[in-house]
């Protein structure tokens, strides 16, 4: 079974430049969670989708941070523009039915921004 | 939202037995445990749904307080595989989203 795939797997960019992340889920997974993972930090939740419905986004930074789920499948997550303080490695993850199952992480974007 | 774990480090010899507590201020209906080894995703160990259950594989079980909003997980006779940091995620009851405690790094020496 394919697990979730990230990419890019790094990426640097100059402070106030955009960048994007993109995540591909697990087949059949209803449920997907975008978290951001400062260095020595617990994952910290930005946005969590139920098929392509928004579940939670009361921590993602609206301002400089939208994310979509095209068609209940893949998603994107997207900063513009980007702040020094964005650093830090962004996580997907999915879960067959959201509440109550387990969720896979994939390999994370570690991004750095300069 | 967030859990709190406890201890925030720990080391241990080969051997030695260890436990990471997680508690919550808010009622759970869930707690999940990983673990998270340097530049890698973290790895799911076991999740708890009941109130009172425990669960375990190998050397490693969990038990899941509900009335107390807690949860501790235990390490039995340490291995230095076992050595990462350990998150607890919860999810609270009436709410649909995973959040994840400050975790808790373990490291095991020969």
């Amino acid at each position: 079974e394919a697990g979730v795939a990230q990419s890019p797997r790094y990426k640097i960019i100059e402070k106030r430049q955009s960048v994007a992340f993109w995540c591909n889920p697990i087949s059949g997974h209803a449920t997907l969670y975008w978290y951001q993972q400062i260095l020595g930090q617990g994952p910290k939740l930005l946005i969590q989708f139920q098929n392509n419905g928004v579940v939670d986004d009361s921590q993602l930074p609206k301002d400089r941070f939208s994310a979509e789920r095209l068609k209940g499948v893949d998603s994107t997550l997207k900063i513009q523009p980007a702040k020094l303080e964005d650093s830090a490695v962004y996580l997907c993850a999915s879960s067959l039915a959201g509440r109550g199952t387990e969720a896979f992480f994939g390999q994370g974007t570690r991004l750095t921004v300069v | 939202q967030q859990p709190v774990q406890s201890p925030q480090a720990v080391i241990l010899r080969e051997g030695e037995d260890a436990v990471i507590n997680c508690s919550s201020s808010k009622a759970l209906y869930s707690v999940h445990w990983y673990r998270q080894k340097h530049g890698e995703a973290p790895v799911f160990l076991m999740i708890l749904l009941k109130g009172g259950e425990q669960k375990g594989h190998d050397k490693i079980s969990a038990s899941f307080n509900e009335k107390k909003q807690q949860s501790s997980l235990y390490l039995t006779a340490s291995q230095l595989s076992y050595s990462g940091t350990y998150f607890c995620g919860t999810e609270r009851t009436g709410a649909n989203n995973l959040f994840f405690g400050t975790g808790t790094r373990l490291t095991v020496i020969p």
